[in-house]
């Protein structure tokens, strides 16, 4: 069974520039998170998706963030533009139906100069 | 929102077993605690998850205790390759991973 998908591994870019990251979670899994973590830290929530629709987006900065998951299964996160403390790692999770855990991508490195 | 603390960093000698501990005092009673590790540069790794009872996969151990106000985690022979942080989470759903334990096992 493939797991998370997620691309690209890394970004770079410049400030103000737009950047989108893709997440492609584990089949049948309805549940789907964009996590972001920055140097040294935890992953903190960005949102979180049950099928097409955010029921958690509290932490997600909407000024120059913003996600969407079409037809319930892939999604994407955009940023623009971009800053220069944007630059961390962007980690999207899938999981099932009720109390399961969560499988993680590998991330996206995004670096902004 | 339930959260947890853990020390920062441990060391376990290879092939001992590592003990991590977690606390979670506020944690309610329908809230499972989830344990996950991160390698450098990788996604974290599911490892085990627990209610009340003692949870034993072919990863680690979980042991609860009986207040439910702390866990350990346990990796029977620690390896080289069990070097990472490991962050223990209450309830998964409130998403607060915290800064975790890194552990460094010794050769």
């Amino acid at each position: 069974e493939a797991g998370v998908v997620q691309s690209p591994r890394y970004k770079i870019i410049e400030k103000k520039q737009p950047v989108a990251f893709w997440c492609n979670p584990i089949s049948g899994h309805n549940t789907l998170y964009w996590y972001r973590q920055n140097l040294g830290q935890g992953p903190e929530l960005l949102i979180r998706y049950e099928n097409e629709e955010a029921v958690d987006d509290s932490q997600l900065p909407k000024d120059r963030f913003s996600a969407e998951r079409l037809k319930g299964v892939d999604s994407t996160l955009k940023i623009q533009p971009a800053e220069l403390g944007d630059s961390a790692v962007y980690l999207c999770a899938s999981s099932g139906t009720g109390r399961t855990e969560a499988f993680f991508g590998q991330g996206t490195r995004l670096t902004v100069v | 929102d339930a959260k947890t603390t853990q020390p920062p960093s441990m060391d376990c000698a290879e092939g001992r077993a590592a003990n991590l501990p977690c606390n979670h005092s506020t944690i309610s009673g329908n809230e499972y605690v989830y344990w996950y590790r991160q390698i450098h540069s990788q996604g974290p790794q599911y490892i085990i998850h627990g209610l009340k009872n003692n949870e034993t996969n072919e990863m680690a151990s979980l042991i609860i205790t009986e207040d439910r106000k702390s866990s350990t985690l346990i990796l029977p022979h620690a390896t080289l390759r069990d070097t990472a942080v490991y962050y223990c989470i209450v309830p998964f759903n409130q998403f607060y991973f915290g800064t975790g334990t890194s552990l460094t096992v010794i050769p």
